[in-house]
């Protein structure tokens, strides 16, 4: 059973415009959570994070946004960039557990 | 640059081989990381060693032994190995297990058994 889910494996956003990608996750323990990038044969890099008592947390032009009571959360990236065009994974921790869950990811694509 | 190496990046090997994955950092994090990544399928942890200790193993098949000699530098050693073992390893390191702190990834070994 999947603890945290990205139901797009891809997205298509042209140049220029938002890209909003989204997570969901199913268990309540989680109160951290992650965005990492992976681009084709490197690791995933860290790109932004949340803490459960956040809703909104923003960092040049990427915004996460957590949304508690939906177990939803959503990375913003305005405006995209074709260096933007990789794979996003989201994943969440248990405070006081170790290791990462990680969703499957999404491929984000930034046509020109 | 993540300040994460992993050797090799490549390796193929039969059933019966042994081999090792070897990961080092020197980024002064205490925790490290064992995470595989199949086709289709999320990045899954199988072990975390926290200050050389191993804290977590996920239910990962005896074939797969880790070792943590130190806090810069974990291993996973490979013996019988099966074609569905087949995947991307990546190891990873944080400053400390238990706190929300984020990690940083390896390169990645890809592992082919044939």
């Amino acid at each position: 059973d999947q603890q945290v889910k990205q139901n797009s494996p891809s997205l298509s956003v042209q140049e220029g415009r938002i890209s909003i990608l989204n997570c969901d996750y199913t268990n309540s323990m989680f109160d951290y959570f992650l965005w990492y990038k992976k681009y084709p044969a490197e690791g995933p890099t860290f790109l932004i994070s949340i803490s459960s008592i956040k809703d909104k947390n923003e960092d040049g032009r990427f915004t996460v946004f957590l949304n508690k009571s939906a177990k939803h959360l959503s990375l913003h990236i305005v405006p995209s960039q074709p260096g933007d065009s990789a794979v996003y994974f989201c994943a969440a921790s248990v405070r006081g557990a170790d290791g990462l869950t990680f969703g499957k990811g999404t491929h984000l694509i930034i046509q020109p | 640059e993540t300040g994460v190496t992993q050797t090799p990046r490549h390796l193929v090997m039969g059933m019966t081989n042994k081999k090792s994955l070897k990961c080092e950092q020197h980024l002064g994090h205490n925790a490290m990381y064992w995470y595989k990544q199949s086709a289709k399928k999320p990045l899954e942890l199988m072990f975390v060693y926290n200050f050389k200790e191993q804290t977590e193993n996920n239910s990962v098949p005896s074939r797969f032994s880790p070792e943590c000699p130190n806090s810069s530098h974990l291993f996973l050693h490979l013996h019988t190995l099966q074609p569905e073992d087949s995947a991307l390893y990546l190891c990873a390191s944080s400053q400390d297990g238990p706190v929300n702190t984020e990690a940083f990834f390896g390169q990645g070994t890809r592992l082919t058994v044939v």
